[in-house]
């Protein structure tokens, strides 16, 4: 699985857009980006995935550049609940080898 | 569905103790998989199962630990003895399509061995 970069930490105003920066520049041509969170004392959370093109859900969007070696996760209208630390997983869907390896994160803060 | 139950959640005990967390997964989920968090080391995963089956184990610390899935819809992981470097949350987690790598978390065990 492809080794993944994230920035420690981040503050971002309430109601704006959070925009969680990730690289993965050795992605291989069938991993997955993934990104879960983990909001304090809580178990981490699966928000969403995607291979190349960009993904949107009810609770964030994911643009992966064309050369899938980064990606940023978008959380459009940042809340004090979006608070959490934010992982970036990258995998290939290998059956038999299901380990989903999670780095230290992004600590994101929504500042009233 | 209530989602991936753990119990139970906080757990106090005394070192050389003997300490058994469960897990109830999603029904119909047919991967279960036990991580441990800590300060120091973060998430780490210890033991997953694939239809009641343990596939990996390689993240299990040492024999003082061991995990079974008797059922799909119950798993326990045992310390014994417990040691306070055992200390952490505990996580199970279950998924329906292990390929899609989308797992579902419970709440987690705090477990405090004194």
């Amino acid at each position: 699985d492809a080794k993944t970069t994230q920035p420690p930490s981040m503050d971002c105003a309430e109601g704006r857009a959070a925009n969680l920066p990730c690289n993965h520049s050795t992605i291989s041509g069938n991993e997955y980006v993934y990104w879960y969170r983990q909001i304090h004392s809580q178990g981490p959370q699966y928000i969403i995935h995607g291979l190349k093109n960009n993904e949107t859900n009810e609770m964030a969007s994911l643009i992966i550049t064309e050369d899938r070696k980064s990606s940023t996760l978008i959380l459009p209208h940042a809340t004090l609940r979006d608070t959490a630390v934010y992982y970036c997983i990258v995998k290939a869907p290998n059956f038999g080898n299901e380990k989903l390896t999670f780095g230290t994160g992004t600590r994101l803060t929504i500042i009233p | 569905d209530a989602g991936v139950i753990q119990s139970p959640r906080h757990e106090v005990t005394e070192m050389g103790q003997e300490v058994t967390l469960r897990c109830k997964p999603i029904s119909g989920h047919d991967y279960l998989f036990w991580y441990r968090q800590t300060m120091m080391r973060g998430l780490e995963l210890l033991i997953y199962f694939n239809n009641n089956v343990p596939i990996d184990d390689s993240g299990m610390p040492e024999d003082r630990f061991s995990a079974k899935m008797p059922n799909a819809s119950f798993s326990t992981l045992k310390i014994q003895p417990s040691e306070p470097r055992d200390s952490a949350v505990y996580f199970c987690a279950s998924s329906a399509d292990g390929v899609k790598n989308i797992q579902y978390f419970g709440a987690g065990t705090r477990l405090s061995v004194l």
